[in-house]
């Protein structure tokens, strides 16, 4: 396992479609996160799971965002309905659950969203 | 909720320069802070992180940086880049002791290299 993968790395959609992105996090990586990028800014935490629960979730997450994690190991981020303002790069990280403070998050590569 | 600052979001320097990155954050307890670097092509990786501990933080690649508490500072330092250090550097702050594992992120700064 050489670390986070996701799939597609690119996607381009026309507005009004629904697409779904897939994040195989590091295997025995208890956490799972989805992050937002946009051009010139950092990215932007939209949610967070550990094992299949999802624990956290950003105002930013509006209800046309879905994410599921089912058995506690891949995740997939739908949206749907998905408007030229979605137009972005979705990042995934994992981190292992640890019974301390320090929890590293290792990034995969991204799937770049393009809405026309 | 945390947030973090970091200015001079476009920094051209020469090999052998110095660097010094600012990194600002608000948040009044205890966090955990980190620097990620994204390198051309590539995604985020880790350069270097603080916990606890020695405030001063060495990590990959002759980067180090220094956790300022009084001033809510962790501004990233090398003493002489290369042009392979040529890339986006972020700044990321998250509070695990208040069940926050969220990373809040700064803007980054994009660094280029000149040889």
């Amino acid at each position: 396992d050489t670390g986070v993968s996701q799939d597609p790395r690119h996607k381009i959609t026309k507005r009004g479609q629904n697409v779904t992105f897939r994040c195989d996090p590091i295997s025995e990586h208890n956490r799972l996160y989805w992050y937002r990028q946009t051009l010139g800014q950092g990215p932007e935490f939209l949610t967070y799971f550990q094992n299949e629960a999802q624990l956290e979730k950003s105002r930013l997450l509006s209800d046309r965002f879905s994410a599921e994690r089912p058995k506690g190991s891949f995740s997939t981020l739908e949206i749907q309905r998905t408007e030229q303002g979605d137009s972005a790069m979705y990042l995934c990280a994992s981190s292992p659950q640890s019974s301390g403070s320090d929890d590293e998050q290792f990034f995969g590569p991204g799937t770049r969203l393009t809405v026309l | 909720a945390q947030s973090v600052s970091q200015h001079n979001h476009h920094v051209i320097l020469s090999e052998a320069a110095s660097l010094e990155l600012g990194c600002n954050y608000s948040y009044g307890g205890t966090v955990n802070l980190f620097w990620y670097v994204q390198y051309p092509g590539q995604h985020l990786q880790l350069l270097l992180k603080y916990f606890s501990g020695d405030p001063l933080v060495k990590g990959i690649k002759g980067f180090e940086a220094e956790f300022i508490k009084s001033k809510f500072s962790f501004n990233l330092r090398k003493p002489s880049v290369q042009w392979s250090d040529t890339a986006e550097y972020f700044c990321a702050v998250n509070a695990p002791f208040r069940g926050n594992n969220r990373l809040a992120f700064g803007k980054g700064n994009q660094v280029v290299v000149i040889p």
